[in-house]
């Protein structure tokens, strides 16, 4: 089946600071990725939609200039939090939807645990 | 707009029994529903989806959901329940014809007990 890729899978980072996380499509190309946000034990949120070639689509209430995305090329996609702060610790997960032979399904990352200190 | 209830936080099952875990879903037109499987620290699973055709879908590892148009249900389900089954379980539903993201359920904590 298609494999979504990210990277890191882990990182720790100072407060204030940045850090990019990649979402990657191995064996697909995705003109759109999403990107989730996950709190222990708890539901995804989505936050935003990734789109080649244009603007990310934000929901409401997630801050566009601090989380980043850039949607490089049709099979990456990035999400950089900048200034980060002890609050922006969670699990975020990317996912690329997929369409073939009519039917429709969406291929999920690994996740990144971000831990801001 | 679409939502997904999944209305049990906690599942506990004994090894070896069935196991159901419920899902009810709002959406506008015929849904395309999704089941997803989640252990710690790591991404989403896909286990089985229903888009049309028969009610009853089978999914991977023995898993099954049913389909039930007039409940607007979604229910999980496995005839025998395994210890490596215990995880978090999401429903999920997209609208035809609507933007292609997925809207999730809570998510329902599944452990089966040895």
């Amino acid at each position: 089946g298609a494999v979504v890729s990210q990277h890191p899978s882990r990182v720790i980072c100072k407060s204030g600071t940045s850090v990019k996380i990649e979402c990657r499509s191995l064996d697909f190309q995705a003109t759109t990725m999403f990107w989730y946000r996950q709190f222990p034990k708890q539901s995804l949120m989505l936050m935003a939609t990734s789109n080649e070639g244009s603007k990310a689509t934000y929901e409401q209430g997630v801050e566009k200039d601090k989380f980043l995305i850039n949607h490089a090329s049709l099979t990456l996609s990035t999400l950089t939090v900048t200034s980060a702060h002890p609050e922006d610790s969670s699990f975020y997960i990317c996912s690329a939807p997929r369409t073939s032979g009519g039917t429709y399904e969406q291929y999920f990352g690994p996740g990144t645990r971000l831990t801001v200190t | 707009a679409q939502s997904v209830a999944q209305p049990e936080d906690q599942v506990n099952v004994a090894e070896g029994n069935p196991l159901t875990v419920k899902c009810t879903y709002s959406v506008s037109g015929n849904p395309y529903l999704f089941w997803y499987v989640q252990y710690p620290n790591r991404g989403l699973q896909f286990l089985l989806k229903y888009i049309t055709g028969d009610n009853l879908v089978k999914g991977s590892y023995g898993f099954e959901a049913e389909f039930n148009k007039s409940q607007t249900s979604f229910h999980l389900k496995k005839p025998s329940a395994l210890v490596s089954d215990s995880a978090l379980y999401f429903c999920a539903v997209r609208a035809p014809g609507s933007a292609r993201q997925l809207t999730f359920g809570s998510g329902t904590q599944l452990t089966v007990l040895p």
